[in-house]
């Protein structure tokens, strides 16, 4: 059964770099995500789609401080120039019997 | 703009049922599988249904199996839970989201006695 794995928290400083990791179980390495932002008291946004191949397919107006990326079993997104606004619950999704979500990323903007 | 707009959520009593629904504007709907997710207070996202294009295909999460059903109206851009024999633990924001990749703003759903 697939399984999606996430760090429960992170934290990084405003105006810094934080590279978010979704880990998918063994044996589905080649299953593309989806990286979802939920800020505090809002719906669920669309960020991208990470390919097993590092390739991506980003929402509409999400910045470029957005990017995604993957290696094996891993699937990254990286925030560059953090802002405050980022501070927010980070899921990754992907597509199989069900659907599963990972368990999230809150992410803390220090 | 493409856009979601759930609808239907209130408090229930234990074993009661309601219905949600989904309007959707700014694209093609009739073309669009669509999805409902909920969220628990405080917890993850947790997906529970997906229907297909046309309605040929729908696949349900085994914790709402047999007790929802998921369908549409092409015609009317509209998506629907239809949900029967709730439980405490159905409490959650219920959204509606296209592909995965746009949601509405859900809808909550209390179920208490």
């Amino acid at each position: 059964q697939l399984v999606v794995n996430q760090s429960p928290s992170a934290s990084a400083s405003l105006g810094a770099s934080v590279k978010l990791t979704c880990t998918l179980s063994s044996g589905h390495s080649r299953y593309a995500i989806a990286w979802h932002q939920q800020q505090p008291g809002k719906g669920p946004r669309y960020l991208m789609r990470v390919n097993s191949d590092g390739s991506l397919s980003k929402g509409d107006g999400i910045p470029d401080r957005f990017s995604g990326s993957s290696s094996g079993a891993e699937r990254y997104l990286t925030i560059s120039s953090l802002q405050s606004e980022d501070e927010a619950d980070y899921y990754c999704q992907t597509w199989d019997t069900g659907i599963p979500f990972g368990g999230g990323t809150k992410l803390t903007v220090l | 703009e493409v856009q979601l707009v759930e609808s239907g959520g209130g408090l229930v009593k234990p074993g009661g049922s309601l219905r949600l629904s989904c309007a959707a504007s700014g694209f093609t709907f009739s073309t669009s599988d669509m999805n409902w997710v909920r969220q628990a207070p405080g917890k993850g996202l947790e997906w529970v249904s997906t229907i297909t294009s046309s309605s040929s295909n729908i696949y349900y999460a085994d914790s709402v199996k047999g007790r929802f059903t998921i369908s549409r109206d092409n015609a009317k851009n509209s998506l629907y839970l239809q949900m029967h024999s709730l439980r405490v633990e159905d409490t959650a924001v219920y959204y509606c989201a296209r592909n995965f990749d746009t949601w509405g703003q859900g809808t909550l759903v209390t179920v208490s006695s």
